[in-house]
């Protein structure tokens, strides 16, 4: 069945700091690629998505980019602040049968200090 | 503004005594959804639903129910909650299928005693 695997965390970072976060996945199909983010007592929101191989999605300066050749949607992010402390889950999406399937990585939580 | 509606936030009961968690989305989507959400395990899916009275079960159905009679209100239902059901719940809600993401409630901490 599908699956997505993120790097363990926390991933702790300073300020302005350079962020990656991985994620990979193993599924049948062509599956669409989604990072959600949950910040603390709240539910996940939904940060970028690609739809496609070689689609690149982003939103509040962060980035990532379907790579079918690696299985591979890393979460990237040029200069992180205090304010991007949250979990991010790494997500596909994909038909089975009739519905849509998401599947949901682990999760990995990043601690931005100042 | 356009949310998912979930409620309570936050309960505790009793082994087996029934409870109803509510779910109510604005956005006319048709596809909804149930997930848990503990530790290690990230979320797993309970139930989905793909219109009106159409629903099935995900990936750890047992001990919950779900019933979609209209498009908005998706409720999950726990018959005889029993202490591994203490979890994080989410309600989620989708425009479609694949392509578009999922837009999560606010979550209901569920402790069971």
């Amino acid at each position: 069945g599908d699956s997505v695997t993120q790097m363990e965390g926390p991933v702790t970072l300073s300020e302005e700091a350079f962020l990656t976060i991985n994620c990979t996945y193993t599924a049948t199909g062509y599956p669409s690629l989604f990072w959600y983010v949950q910040y603390p007592g709240e539910g996940l929101q939904l940060l970028l998505k690609a739809t496609k191989a070689d689609d690149k999605g982003s939103n509040k300066g962060f980035e990532a980019t379907y790579r079918k050749e690696t299985t591979s949607f890393h979460l990237e992010k040029g200069s992180v602040q205090v304010s991007d402390s949250a979990v991010y889950f790494c997500a596909l999406s994909e038909r089975s049968g009739g519905y849509q399937k998401v599947t949901f990585g682990t999760g990995t939580k990043l601690q931005v200090i100042p | 503004e356009a949310q998912v509606t979930q409620n309570p936030r936050y309960l505790i009961t009793v082994t087996g005594k029934k409870l109803t968690v509510t779910c109510s989305q604005n956005m006319n989507h048709e596809y909804m959804s149930w997930y848990r959400q503990d530790p290690g395990l990230g979320l797993r899916q309970i139930y989905y639903s793909m219109n009106v009275e159409v629903t099935d079960k995900g990936d750890v159905p047992e001990g919950y129910k779900v019933s979609r009679k209209e498009k908005r209100n998706f409720p999950l239902i726990l018959e005889s909650p029993s202490p591994n059901q203490t979890s994080l719940y989410f309600c989620a809600s989708s425009r479609g299928p694949t392509d578009y993401g999922y837009t999560f409630g606010s979550g209901t901490r569920l402790t069971v005693v």
